[in-house]
């Protein structure tokens, strides 16, 4: 069963650049035709929103609504990938969670982390 | 992006009692719909992925149905364990997204 779990600063300033990380055990981030690895977020008391997916070939996808802020990277040698969202505002304070779908599947998430709180101020 | 509705936004109501969510996409999405169950403090659990079709582990009480825009979750018996908000997600068009949840919480 694989698990994944997020890891990160829980505060940030606004501007500033946040990194997450997602550790996965029990399955290889790498595993050939395998996994999506998505990355989803939870503004606080509200719904979900998709920021997009990373797959094993490195090949990404980015909701437009933070394209031009994300980025994607994933590191096969220990396992786990990474979220990069730039310049940061009140607006990006949220639970982040990576998830991935079952096998060779990116449009639905079968398994989560149990998310990480970041939050943005002043 | 296609827009998702749940309704209704809350539900109240008791053990035993059968409860109904709508959930409506803005454009037809076949039956490319996944329905997740979240407690608070906790990552949404993946119930129902495509429309009518109950994940493994998932109790039989849980049923949805529906194809095209318009997307049911029935819980036929609620349990004390099922008190949680339910959300729809379609995976048919980029960016997925998800509806605004419907919360069950006890009359």
């Amino acid at each position: 069963q694989v698990q994944l779990q997020e890891s990160g600063p829980g505060l940030l300033k606004t501007s500033e650049t946040l990194s997450l990380t997602c550790n996965v055990s029990g399955g290889s981030v790498s595993s050939r035709g395998g996994f999506y690895w998505s990355w989803i977020r939870q503004h606080p008391g509200k719904g979900l929103e998709w920021i997009g997916y990373i797959y094993f070939t490195g090949s990404t996808y980015y909701n437009p609504s933070l394209k031009s802020r994300v980025t994607f990277s994933m590191d096969t040698s220990k396992n786990r990938f990474s979220l990069s969202l730039r310049s940061v505002t009140a607006a990006d304070t949220a639970v982040y969670y990576c998830a991935k779908g079952p096998y060779g599947k990116k449009d639905v998430f079968d398994n989560w982390g149990q998310g990480i709180l970041v939050t943005v101020s002043s | 992006d296609i827009q998702m509705t749940q309704s209704p936004s809350s539900v109240s109501a008791s053990v035993g009692d059968r409860v109904t969510i709508t959930c409506r996409a803005s454009q037809g999405i076949s039956d490319w719909l996944a329905w997740y169950q979240q407690k608070p403090g906790k990552a949404p659990k993946l119930l129902i992925f495509p429309a009518s079709s109950l994940q493994s582990g998932v109790p039989s009480r849980f049923s949805g149905s529906g194809s095209g825009t318009d997307f049911i979750l029935t819980i036929s018996s609620l349990q004390p364990e099922d008190f949680a908000t339910y959300y729809c997600q379609q995976g048919t068009t980029f960016p997925f997204t998800f509806g605004p949840g419907t919360t069950v919480d006890i009359k």
